[in-house]
């Protein structure tokens, strides 16, 4: 079935680095998303991973990926207070067609 | 480049009225897709359009129903509106081929069904 699986809330000081995890299910998925929902917006497409990588790095964004666990994650360094916002990492089993999880909210605190 | 419109940003309807949603995508870009965000059940799918053609389809009730226009523009109606429509509408644009893909999310129109 379709079902991504994300924390729901962290916390990190400003300054630190975040880690934002995702479990999904369809190893189909050619593909695997990160966007970033901010207050009243809609979402900003941060950075995406091959499902044949293990890592990408994009300035600040590292996305870590375990195939064989079905594990994804998304760090993010030296976090600011502009990072605050809820993020979703997405699936993809056809084209144009994401599922998506259950959003992880960061909360920045100085 | 101009990103994805969505028109209107808001709108309040009632009970049993129907709603037309409008999405203008990136230049370009030939696939349409629209997602729900809702509270409970977060983001979910509801249909892509390509080329005029509804390419995919989640598991929404028939009431929700959709066209793309020969410019790419996409429409999507709900009819016989229910409380539990209320809502974050999201559409997305991409080129619609193989690879990556990335969709370009616009604003969102936020129905409020009273």
């Amino acid at each position: 079935g379709e079902d991504v699986e994300q924390s729901l809330f962290l916390s990190v000081r400003e300054g630190d680095s975040s880690v934002i995890n995702c479990t999904y299910t369809d190893s189909s998925s050619t593909y695997l998303y990160w966007y970033k929902q901010e207050p009243g917006a809609g979402l900003q497409l941060l950075t995406y991973i091959f499902s044949n990588m293990d890592m990408k790095q994009d300035q600040r964004l590292t996305v870590l990926l375990n195939k064989k666990d079905k594990h994804l994650s998304l760090r993010i360094a030296d976090t600011q207070t502009g990072d605050s916002a809820i993020y979703f990492c997405a699936e993809s089993p056809k084209t144009d067609k994401l599922i998506f999880g259950t959003g992880t909210r960061l909360q920045v605190f100085p | 480049k101009a990103g994805v419109t969505q028109t209107p940003r808001y709108l309040i309807k009632t009970r049993g009225q129907q709603v037309t949603l409008s999405c203008s995508p990136i230049s370009g870009h030939r696939s349409v897709s629209w997602y729900q965000q809702t509270p409970g059940q977060g983001l979910q799918f509801l249909f892509e359009y390509f080329s005029e053609t509804q390419r995919n389809k989640g598991n929404f009730p028939g009431r929700f129903s959709g066209r793309q226009f020969s410019n790419s523009r996409s429409e999507m109606n709900v009819s016989t509106l229910e409380l539990g429509d209320s809502a974050l509408y999201l559409c997305a644009s991409s080129t619609g081929q193989a690879g990556a893909n990335e969709q370009y999310f616009g604003p969102g129109t936020r129905l409020t069904v009273t």
